[in-house]
């Protein structure tokens, strides 16, 4: 059985550098085909993709965020990593993280239960 | 503005068949494989249609998806009460990255 957890702070400052934790099991980084994906969601908005990473470091980025993420994994904590740079009170958002399936680098099958962040003074 | 483009809102009665449209364009839809997700109020989304018109293991038959061209539609057949929810399409873009729609809410009248 596949799960994910997102961990990190609820409450950052505008300016303040954001690291979000993936906790996953029942799946394996290492094992071909597989992937990590980031979304989040904006309070009553729609999900916005921001990065994912595969089995082979394979990564990729928003365009429009591209210079404010990282996402990196560790195989041997079954953990991937997004920082995101440079805060602001518009990237307050529910923050999920989600398992790629080998269907297509969109398939998100198996979804954590998401963590809210805000950005605030 | 979502590359992606849903109608924010659609409804149907108990037992209709409601239809969800995505539009998109060359670089996504009219060249790569359409996504649609379900999302329940309060929970995380849930995969429902995978590779245009594939449902993933435990997704009832009555949701079925399309694509013709540059655009894409979700169809739900025998409308149930807890089909009440926000369907997002997504799309793999050329410009190497992933897109969803701006989700369409979904009313059982």
């Amino acid at each position: 059985q596949i799960t994910l957890k997102e961990s990190g702070p609820t409450l950052v400052k505008p300016t303040q550098t954001l690291t979000l934790t993936c906790t996953f099991s029942g799946f394996s980084l290492s094992t071909s085909g597989v992937g990590v994906g980031w979304i989040r969601q904006p309070p009553g908005k729609a999900l916005e993709w921001l990065a994912l990473i595969y089995w082979n470091d394979d990564k990729r980025y928003s365009p429009s965020l591209k210079s404010r993420l990282t996402i990196t994994k560790d195989t041997s904590k079954n953990q991937v990593v997004l920082t995101m740079t440079n805060m602001d009170p518009v990237d307050t958002a529910t923050y999920y993280c989600a398992h790629i399936t080998p269907y297509g680098d969109v398939a998100f099958d198996i979804w954590g239960q998401g963590t809210m962040v805000t950005v605030s003074s | 503005q979502s590359v992606l483009t849903q109608p924010p809102s659609a409804s149907g009665t108990p037992g209709q068949r409601v239809t969800i449209s995505c539009s998109g364009s060359s670089s996504n839809i009219g060249s790569n494989y359409v996504y649609w997700y379900q999302q329940l109020p309060g929970t995380a989304p849930k995969l429902l249609i995978y590779r245009n018109n594939q449902r993933p293991s435990g997704v009832p038959d009555r949701f079925s998806g399309s694509k013709s061209g540059t655009s894409a539609s979700l169809a739900i057949s025998g409308l149930r009460s807890e089909d009440e929810a926000d369907y997002y399409c997504a799309a793999w873009d050329d410009s190497l990255s992933a897109i969803f729609g701006g989700g369409t809410k979904l009313t059982v009248l």
